[in-house]
């Protein structure tokens, strides 16, 4: 069945650290895919998205590259600050039929100064 | 601005109690879903509604129902054979550019049982 898998948080950085947040999927078809972000009591705000292999989404200083061949979407910054501190989710939407986004748990980011 | 709505943003329910969550968008989007969060997991979708007078089933709609009079509104229902309301309710509508569908959300609605 369609699934999603993220890195359990809470992932813990210092600010200015280097951030990867790990996602893999499985889903039918050919997924485009999303990251969204959560800040605390409110709801998801889309962050990047890519729709096609080798296409990489960037938005805020936060990429993620489509692995088609690793079925991944793994998110990273190079610098993060403490206003980054949010729940990340990984979500790919399937293909065919009824599009459909799949949530995962989410992982949650702490930075702190 | 454009935007999506929902109100109100916290909501208590009684027991034995229906409730409706109000959700407008003005973006002139033709899809808007429902979706439920809890704790510390992910959003788990109730209905959506991919057109005007239509809409279907999620994943988990017993104990909830939906309107789509108007491409601008769609509301929830939480009605009394839902037994564990309580959770942080999330609606979202869609747009579809070259062929590609993105999703985006309002400010949640959080739902408490007295």
């Amino acid at each position: 069945g369609n699934s999603v898998t993220q890195m359990e948080g809470p992932v813990t950085l210092s600010e200015e650290a280097f951030l990867t947040i790990n996602c893999t999927y499985t889903a039918t078809g050919y997924p485009s895919l999303f990251w969204y972000v959560q800040y605390p009591g409110e709801g998801l705000q889309l962050l990047l998205k890519a729709t096609k292999a080798d296409d990489k989404g960037s938005n805020k200083g936060f990429e993620a590259t489509y692995r088609k061949e690793t079925t991944s979407f793994h998110l990273e910054k190079g610098s993060v600050q403490v206003s980054d501190s949010a729940v990340y989710f990984c979500a790919p939407r399937t293909s065919g039929g009824y599009n459909k986004l799949i949530f995962g748990a989410g992982t949650r980011l702490a930075v702190h100064p | 601005d454009g935007g999506i709505t929902q109100s109100p943003k916290y909501l208590f329910r009684k027991e034995g109690q229906n409730v409706t969550l109000s959700c407008e968008q003005n973006l002139n989007h033709d899809a808007m879903y429902w979706y439920r969060q809890d704790p510390g997991q992910g959003l788990r979708l109730i209905y959506y509604s991919q057109i005007v007078n239509d809409f279907q089933k999620g994943d988990i709609a017993e104990g909830y129902s939906v309107s789509r009079e108007k491409k601008e509104s769609f509301p929830l229902t939480v009605t009394s054979a839902q037994k564990n309301p309580t959770a942080f309710y999330l609606c979202a509508s869609s747009k579809v550019v070259s062929g590609q569908e993105t999703q985006y959300f309002g400010p949640g609605t959080r739902l408490l049982v007295l």
